[in-house]
């Protein structure tokens, strides 16, 4: 059972342009997120998170969206650049254990178009 | 800051031996470090949780025996492969937490059991 779905496997962007990639969510107990972007080959490298407290958080050209009641949220790059292609996996922290276990998505592989 | 090594980068082994990988946080004390395992095209998937001077916590479906974790110090965690066989071959990433609850990658080690 995907407790995390990123169902967009790939997304293509021009250069420029707004790239907004989604994530969805089925349990509620989810209370901070986060977004990691991968090369091939390489570890994930954190972009940015946000809390359950809050709808929106901002960072540079990355914002990211929580709809809570929707159990969704959205990474949103502004402008896109060749430099942002990749494969952007989003997380959500599990707390039930005791400590935060992360659950990633499947990932979406964006490209942005020169 | 935050960043997190891992070594070797890549191993290749013969069938029956074991492997061990080297997790360490270079610039911060990691009180919780972890350990994912990805298959081709596939999401993260985490493999078992360590505190430092304590036992690891392994994932359902994850053999203990099979994948020794060490959590000796602050900064370095180990993972070994024990009597691989080439259903082991894969790419694992630890990850290394703070005080916060952002979780930094390292950068992977890609394993070949032939």
């Amino acid at each position: 059972d995907q407790q995390v779905k990123q169902n967009s496997p790939s997304l293509s962007v021009q250069e420029g342009r707004i790239s907004i990639l989604n994530c969805d969510y089925t349990n509620s107990m989810f209370d901070y997120f986060l977004w990691y972007k991968k090369y091939p080959a390489e570890g994930p490298t954190f972009l940015i998170s946000i809390s359950s407290i809050k709808d929106k958080n901002e960072d540079g050209r990355f914002t990211v969206f929580l709809n809570k009641s929707a159990k969704h949220l959205s990474l949103h790059i502004v402008p896109s650049q060749p430099g942002d292609s990749a494969v952007y996996f989003c997380a959500a922290a599990d707390y039930t254990s005791g400590t935060y276990k992360y659950i990633f998505g499947t990932g979406t592989r964006l490209k942005v178009l020169a | 800051g935050a960043v997190v090594s891992q070594h070797p980068s890549w191993v290749i082994c013969k069938s029956g031996t074991s492997v061990k990988i080297e997790c360490r946080s270079l610039d911060f004390q990691a009180t919780t470090m972890f350990w994912y395992r990805q298959f081709p095209k596939q999401s993260l998937m985490l493999m078992a949780t360590s505190n430092e001077g304590s036992k690891a916590t392994y994932e359902q479906g994850v053999e203990k025996d099979k994948f020794l974790i060490n959590h000796a110090s602050l900064t370095l965690s180990t993972l070994t492969v024990t009597s691989a066989h080439p259903e082991d071959s894969s790419f694992y990433i630890c990850s290394a937490r703070g005080l916060a609850e952002t979780q930094y990658f390292g950068p992977g080690t890609r394993l070949l059991v032939l």
